[in-house]
């Protein structure tokens, strides 16, 4: 089963916009929530990381939010820009043997 | 350039063939793992290899099976394939073997078409 669900499937933002992905999780053993980013015909590469002692993390023009409570969190990319198109994966993991759980992406296109 | 290698890139094959991917981890990187990527159910955790053994295994079917050598490459024996297989199948590797909270280097992938 998938234990991390991601939305949207796909998202289209005009340059300069905010783009935003967000993902649940249901295991309360997760610590430990990147984000991957995707290329076409590259593999994912981490783009940021979060723990859930804090409830945000700010990279340059990417900040991931985390909501414990909630089991949530999402990924805003501000300013975005056409280069940032690109399939992007939120994922969890926890305790050791865990190994790291992928949502099944978002393919974001940023249009000029 | 992520320092994993994959080969072959791309891969056709018959149902029933048996296929072998492999990868070579980044240098000093002791824990490899296989993915399989699809379009509807998105990056798969396979199996993890941590320094030569078996360290997390995944939604790994029976006919599939992998080993890390001792110069730490990987391989990913599928067998008796069938046409649902077909998909892109990536390596990674981490330096340490707890991978759930590290950072995860991936290949480029080898894609697998099964006609």
């Amino acid at each position: 089963q998938q234990q991390v669900k991601q939305s949207p499937q796909s998202l289209i933002v005009q340059k300069g916009g905010i783009s935003i992905i967000n993902c649940a999780y249901e295991n309360t053993a997760f610590d430990y929530f990147p984000w991957y980013q995707q290329f076409p015909g590259k593999g994912p590469a981490l783009l940021i990381a979060i723990r859930p002692d804090v409830s945000e993390k700010k990279e340059g023009r990417f900040t991931i939010s985390f909501n414990k409570s909630a089991k949530q969190f999402s990924l805003h990319i501000m300013d975005s820009q056409p280069g940032d198109s690109a399939t992007y994966f939120c994922a969890a993991s926890g305790d050791s043997g865990y190994a790291l759980n992928f949502g099944k992406g978002t393919s974001l296109l940023v249009t000029p | 350039d992520s320092g994993v290698t994959q080969t072959p890139k791309h891969l056709i094959t018959a149902t029933g063939q048996r296929v072998t991917l492999r990868c070579s981890p980044r240098s000093g990187d002791l824990s490899v793992y296989w993915y399989q990527q699809s379009l509807d159910q998105g990056l798969q955790f396979l199996i993890q290899y941590y320094n030569g053994e078996e360290r997390a295994k995944g939604n790994i079917l029976e006919r599939f099976s992998a080993q890390q050598f001792p110069d730490l490459h990987s391989e990913l024996n599928l067998s008796s394939l069938e046409l649902g297989d077909s998909a892109l199948y990536f390596c990674a590797s981490s330096v340490g073997r707890e991978g759930g909270t590290g950072e995860l280097f991936f290949g480029e992938g080898s894609r697998l078409t099964v006609l």
